[in-house]
């Protein structure tokens, strides 16, 4: 069945680095991919999204690209921020479905 | 101001006591969705509803009911609570494609 595997949390990072976390998928067709952002205490938000293979999705210097050969949608950004802690969660879903598969989550902290 | 409110946001309760956690939308979207949150385990759906007086299992609905009598209204109903179904809890909603989901900022369920 389709599934999404995220990186084993929590990533911890100095101010200014560099982030990656990594996200693949099973899928039996073509879905479109999402990374959905929970900061503390409140509900996922959507950061950005991708419908189509080689697509990029980006948003508040977030990046990520659909990358069929792979079967991933890797989250970057080139300098995090303290705001950018959160948990982050890689999902997909059908057009023609009615449900949307998550992954697991990344806790992300940054430090000052 | 678009938005999904729940409510409570917190609950603390005993096993077999029978417990709503309502769920509202202003969006007129036709989908809605309710999650479970677990560490480690990401979002789980639990059901989901396509429009008004149509609704459908997700993952993991055992233990779980729901009804969808008004557009903008989709309660959860757990009928004879149990300590598995302590929890964290999220409503979403979408405009039926299921891209973008809105998410309730969650309810923490507690059951003893």
């Amino acid at each position: 069945g389709d599934s999404v595997t995220q990186m084993e949390g929590p990533v911890t990072l100095s101010e200014e680095a560099f982030l990656t976390i990594n996200c693949t998928y099973t899928a039996t067709g073509y879905p479109s991919l999402f990374w959905y952002v929970q900061y503390p205490g409140e509900g996922l938000q959507l950061l950005l999204k991708a419908t189509k293979a080689d697509d990029k999705g980006s948003n508040k210097g977030f990046e990520a690209t659909y990358r069929k050969e792979t079967t991933s949608f890797h989250l970057e950004k080139g300098s995090v921020q303290v705001s950018d802690s959160a948990v982050y969660f890689c999902a997909l879903v059908y057009s023609s479905a009615s449900k949307i598969i998550f992954g697991s989550g990344t806790r992300l902290s940054i430090r000052p | 101001e678009a938005q999904v409110t729940q409510n409570p946001r917190y609950l603390i309760t005993v096993t077999g006591k029978k417990l709503t956690v309502t769920c509202s939308q202003n969006m007129n979207h036709e989908y809605m969705s309710w999650y479970r949150q677990d560490p480690g385990l990401g979002l789980r759906q639990i059901y989901y509803s396509m429009n008004v007086e149509v609704t459908d299992k997700g993952d993991v609905p055992e233990g779980y009911k729901v009804s969808r009598k008004e557009k903008r209204n989709f309660p959860l109903i757990l009928e004879s609570p149990s300590p598995n179904q302590t929890s964290l809890y999220f409503c979403a909603s979408s405009d039926g494609t299921g891209y973008e989901q809105y998410f309730g900022p969650g309810t923490r369920l507690t059951v003893t």
